[in-house]
């Protein structure tokens, strides 16, 4: 079957740079979101990969290895906003998107 | 402001009661989604639809209908809403078909509680 794995919970402190990964198996792959999620919030977009390799975006980077089927999420420069659960997505071959059940961040004075 | 609109944003409906939940998006976006969200799940594709006076079906859509009779709204139907419906639903547009999954954009959700 098709599944996402990530962590359910990590904490940080303000300040420092936090790594949330995403494993990922499915059928055919043809790319990768993350999204995050305050807590009653909805959803929103924070990066999109397809080919391998980093992709910065301010303090938020995303990197995903296709060989591995692994991404992560880096954030750089805690800030007690960045307290929210961030969301992995991957396209299937049939551009099915298969989500993971979340990571909540808590981000520590 | 743009962006997409739902309603209500919370509910508390009787077992067997029949309920839609309703969402408009004034970006003009070509593609609607219905997810649900429960706790410890990833969001889960309900109901979808391509472009207006299209729909299909996703993940988990048994005990849901929906209709898109234009661009702007996509109401989500239960008609006959059972404790399990019990989640949050998310509308969501994106400006691209299914079939090139592009940035997604959701409404604030709609807590639905079925007792």
């Amino acid at each position: 079957g098709q599944n996402i794995d990530q962590p359910t919970e990590m904490t940080a402190t303000e300040g420092a740079i936090v790594q949330i990964n995403c494993t990922y198996q499915t059928s055919g792959f043809n790319g990768l979101f993350w999204y995050q999620q305050h807590a009653g919030e909805a959803p929103t977009f924070l990066s999109y990969n397809v080919l391998d390799g980093l992709e910065e975006k301010g303090r938020f980077s995303s990197f995903l290895s296709r060989s591995k089927g692994y991404s992560y999420l880096l954030l750089k420069e805690l800030q007690m906003k960045d307290s929210a659960s961030y969301l992995c997505a991957a396209i299937d071959s049939n551009y099915q998107l298969i989500w993971g059940a979340g990571t909540k961040l808590i981000i520590k004075p | 402001i743009a962006g997409i609109t739902q309603a209500p944003t919370s509910q508390i409906l009787a077992a067997g009661r029949r309920m839609t939940l309703r969402c408009t998006q004034d970006m003009r976006h070509n593609a609607m989604y219905w997810y649900r969200q429960d706790l410890g799940l990833g969001l889960r594709l309900i109901h979808y639809s391509n472009t207006a006076g299209t729909t299909g079906k996703g993940e988990v859509p048994d005990g849901y209908s929906v209709s898109r009779a234009n661009t702007d709204d996509f109401p989500l139907t239960l008609a006959s809403a059972v404790p399990s419906q019990t989640s949050v639903y998310f509308c969501a547009s994106s400006d691209s078909t299914r079939e090139d999954t592009g940035e997604l954009f959701f409404g604030e959700g709609s807590r639905l509680t079925v007792l």
